[in-house]
């Protein structure tokens, strides 16, 4: 069982529409969750932290976590073709090594 | 603010070899750490320095070594290079060892 584990997609959704992405972790200690963007050929980029269950806005994009299911997910509202990415789920249990998983990779289509 | 910086860009590579890339950390941060993206995965926590000792290891063989410089900066070398080492190497920088972290854009490694 990989220890981030996310559906590669690909995604598509509409412009203007809601995209939902979701991630499952392994490790029960993990306190620290984050979700990165990608774009093709470049490094990923921090987006979003959460800490404790529950919801997290900024801006289009909210993260959930439960952490009683193990499960964070991502949503972004009034999708652009711009979000056109792959978005990477890691975890952390505390300093030092950040898990990453395979990434999905969302398509918006205009 | 400056951000992260790595170095080379690319770099081609036989089997056998051995390499070294740099990374610059974001500009207040002390803590380092180097991921190894091989095409189509998620990236692979290879280790970490904080305070210029390595402050955890992912599971990498011991020919992946690294060093980090009292200006924070830090040298990821590989040596006795294969073909499976063809990957995009990150960098990462975050303060006091968190997890936080912002990446560098990469230094993308051919082994032929």
């Amino acid at each position: 069982q990989k220890e981030v584990e996310q559906n590669s997609g690909p995604l598509s959704v509409p412009e203007g529409a809601i995209a939902s992405l979701n991630c499952t972790y392994s490790d029960r200690g993990s306190q620290s969750f984050f979700w990165y963007r990608q774009y093709s050929g470049k490094s990923p980029e921090l987006i979003m932290s959460i800490y404790s269950n529950g919801d997290k806005e900024d801006g289009r994009f909210t993260a959930q976590l439960n952490k009683a299911s193990q499960y964070v997910s991502l949503l972004i509202r009034d999708s652009q073709p711009s979000d056109s990415a792959t978005y990477l789920c890691a975890t952390s249990g505390g300093y030092q090594k950040v898990t990453f998983g395979i990434g999905t990779k969302l398509q918006v289509i205009p | 603010e400056t951000g992260v910086t790595q170095s080379p860009t690319h770099l081609i590579k036989t089997r056998g070899q051995q390499v070294t890339l740099r990374c610059s950390s974001q500009s207040g941060h002390n803590t380092v750490s180097w991921y190894q993206q091989a095409l189509g995965q998620g990236p692979q926590f290879i280790f970490q320095y904080y305070r210029e000792e390595e402050n955890g290891r992912g599971n990498f063989p011991p020919r992946f070594s690294g060093l980090q410089f009292p200006n924070y900066s830090s040298e990821l070398n590989v040596n006795a290079l294969e073909l499976d080492d063809s990957a995009l190497y990150l960098c990462a920088s975050s303060l006091d060892g968190g997890n936080e972290q912002f990446f560098g854009p990469g230094t993308r490694l051919t082994v032929l």
